[in-house]
């Protein structure tokens, strides 16, 4: 039990839509991290948020944007989905001092048609 | 971060030692190696890492060569729930955040 959840656990969305994945990182970790992970590949890092602020992003595009809040959770949010878009999107939450591991979430399976 | 080499996979049999090799003959003095995995439908899980030192927990083991280039993840007793995704990770600590540069790690199917 990781501590980290993700909501909703699968989610169906029209192509040209917008759509917002919610985490709730494991309690004391105050940086979180989204990953998408398409269909046999390792995960791709999209972005991470520390203390509310975006800190490091991967090679996504702006249409990729998300939100930590004052009790660091956070959101990702996707707008104009596309077909390639269809992955599961994958929550990780660390402490922000060192080198710690991080704890990831089950993921939400978004598919896009 | 370095990038890493792993074989796509590998079986082993249940009880039987699993030994996972990672090239990452470009690693820097101040990454460190990292291995997680990940089983099938659910989010990737922390195993181990290390610096140079080899490192054991109740979970694995890490045996990084002398001169870092490579290292090995041994699971002692394989078990059926062992089978997943091993990904080998090498990174730079920082003092914020988690970026995770995955490759295509090694698929572990433990047989009975």
């Amino acid at each position: 039990e990781t501590g980290v959840t993700q909501s909703p656990t699968h989610l169906i969305k029209t192509r040209g839509q917008q759509v917002t994945l919610r985490c709730s990182s494991q309690s004391g970790h105050n940086t979180v991290s989204w990953y998408q992970q398409a269909l046999g590949q390792g995960p791709q890092f999209i972005f991470q948020y520390y203390r509310e602020e975006e800190n490091g992003r991967g090679n996504f595009p702006p249409r990729f944007s998300g939100l930590q809040f004052p009790n660091y959770s956070s959101e990702l949010n996707v707008n104009a989905l596309e077909l390639d878009d269809s992955a599961l999107y994958l929550c990780a939450s660390s402490l922000a001092l060192g080198n710690t591991e991080a704890f990831f979430g089950q993921g939400t399976r978004l598919t896009v048609v | 971060d370095a990038k890493t080499t792993q074989p796509p996979s590998m079986d082993c049999a249940e009880g039987r030692a699993a030994n996972l090799p990672c090239n990452h003959s470009t690693i820097s003095g101040n990454e460190y190696v990292y291995w997680y995995r990940q089983i099938h439908s659910q989010g990737p899980q922390y195993i181990i890492h290390g610096l140079k030192n080899n490192e054991t927990n109740e979970m694995a083991s890490l045996i990084i060569t002398e001169d870092r280039k490579s290292s090995t993840l041994i699971l002692p007793h394989a078990t059926l729930r062992d089978t997943a995704v091993y990904y080998c990770i090498v990174r730079v600590a920082q003092a914020a955040g988690n970026k995770l540069t995955f490759g295509g790690g090694t698929r572990v199917l433990v047989k009975p």
